[in-house]
């Protein structure tokens, strides 16, 4: 059951432009959207997270927004350059009392930004 | 900064074998989790852990097994490998009450 949906597989951006990534949910009990960058031989890195409270978030070029009605979210890599050229990964995870918190994970996106 | 190593980058095993991943994290974190990467299905955990001794399956649990006998170190058994098991094979780790997980380097596990 694929509970965090993510599109599209890969995008190919040339540089300065756009990037723009989504995601979907079925769990309203989620509560924490986070965003994780891999490069090649790397593990994941948080890239930047939003919890439903609010509807933006903005760090650098890089924006998550929200939309909880729709129950999805999406990552924008402002004037993209070869160095965010990676996997992009969303998640979420719910609050669960007395164990740890886990993450479910979109499937990837595979991003190439060219010159 | 928080630095959460894995045994081996590269591992290749016989069908049938069992094999060990170790993963040790230096930032006393209380949760370690194990997931493996596989093209086109992103992330899925196997087991995590959220104290010394303490573990609990995840999406994907048969086949594998874990062992937490320290805190800081978090091990994935393989009880006996199999083709399918071939995969990226990620550890992570987490402070108790926060959500971001800090993740190792990978292992890529293949079996032949």
């Amino acid at each position: 059951q694929q509970q965090v949906k993510q599109s599209p597989q890969s995008l190919i951006v040339q540089k300065g432009g756009i990037s723009i990534i989504n995601c979907a949910y079925e769990n309203t009990a989620f509560d924490y959207f986070p965003w994780y960058q891999q490069f090649p031989g790397k593990g994941p890195a948080l890239l930047i997270a939003i919890r439903p409270d609010v509807s933006e978030k903005k760090e650098g070029r890089f924006t998550i927004s929200f939309n909880k009605s729709a129950k999805q979210f999406s990552l924008h890599i402002m004037d993209s350059q070869p160095g965010d050229s990676a996997t992009y990964f969303c998640a979420a995870s719910m609050d669960s009392a007395g164990t740890a918190s886990k993450l479910t994970f979109g499937t990837g996106t595979r991003l190439q930004v060219t010159l | 900064d928080v630095k959460v190593t894995q045994s081996s980058r590269y591992l290749v095993k016989r069908t049938g074998e069992k094999v060990f991943l170790e993963c040790v994290q230096d930032m006393d974190h209380e949760n370690m989790f194990w997931y493996r990467q596989d093209p086109g299905l992103g992330l899925r955990l196997i087991y995590f852990s959220y104290d010394v001794k303490m573990k609990e399956k995840g999406d994907i649990p048969e086949g594998y097994s874990v062992s937490r006998e320290k805190k800081e170190r978090f091990s994935l058994i393989l009880e006996s490998a199999s083709t399918n098991q071939t995969s990226m094979y990620l550890c992570a780790s987490s402070s108790w009450g926060r959500d971001e997980q800090y993740f190792g380097p990978g292992t890529r596990l293949t079996v032949t």
